[in-house]
């Protein structure tokens, strides 16, 4: 059964450094995602990007954030200057043409 | 804008009992979806089963089963026959249905403790 796949599942990186989250979404979806779970809390919505380009954003997406799709199947997220704040599961999903979005295992970010 | 509440913020169940989810929403749209996710503590999201707004008839798959009603807005999930597999985080979600790429918005989540 296809799945997303996420990497790495755990990273760990100082304040003010930069990371890149790195998903592989299912292979025909068209949809694509990035949620942040801070531990404790509900999952929130940072991104969608459809044909190559940021569908909707939240208000947690801010400048620091960007997103590419670089070669075709991998699916980024790039936090330029981590804070503390940063700390959390960020989630990775795609969908297709029905309504479901499937979900990635999670990376999980600390930011020391 | 949509939001979705779940008022209980931790459950218990007996192993082999049945246990009823609480989850309200509210959205002015009339095509919408809605989700309960299981996140184990591996914190994977899986998806547990999903309802159509459009569909009157309840969702069911093997154990679980939704009470959808939409004119009230709630969506409870029922577990029956409780395992200890399914101890976890239960989140409840929306998504509008007005685009493909619309966003899910989570509830906060009720953590599901399945008692031997």
């Amino acid at each position: 059964e296809p799945e997303v796949t996420q990497t790495p599942s755990h990273q760990v990186t100082q304040m003010g450094q930069e990371v890149i989250l790195r998903c592989v979404p299912i292979s025909n979806h068209l949809y694509f995602y990035w949620y942040r779970q801070i531990l404790g809390q509900k999952v929130e919505f940072l991104v969608s990007f459809y044909n190559n380009e940021i569908s909707e954003k939240s208000e947690i997406f801010d400048d620091q954030f960007s997103v590419e799709r670089p070669d075709g199947s991998n699916f980024t997220l790039k936090i330029r200057s981590t804070k503390l704040e940063d700390s959390a599961m960020y989630f990775c999903a795609s969908s297709g043409r029905g309504s479901e979005q499937f979900f990635g295992p999670g990376t999980r970010l600390t930011v020391l | 804008a949509q939001t979705v509440t779940q008022s209980q913020p931790e459950m218990s169940v007996q192993e082999a009992e049945t246990v009823t989810l609480s989850c309200t929403y509210d959205t002015s749209e009339s095509d919408y979806y809605l989700f309960w996710y299981k996140q184990p503590p591996s914190r994977q999201m899986i998806l547990v089963i999903r309802q159509e707004a459009y569909k009157q008839q309840n969702a069911t798959e093997n154990r679980f089963s939704v009470n959808f009603q939409k004119a009230a807005k709630s969506f409870s999930l029922k577990i029956s026959d409780s395992q200890l597999g399914d101890a976890a985080m239960y989140f409840c979600a929306y998504r509008s249905g007005l685009n493909r790429d619309d966003k899910i918005i989570f509830g906060k989540g009720t953590r599901l403790h399945i008692l031997p």
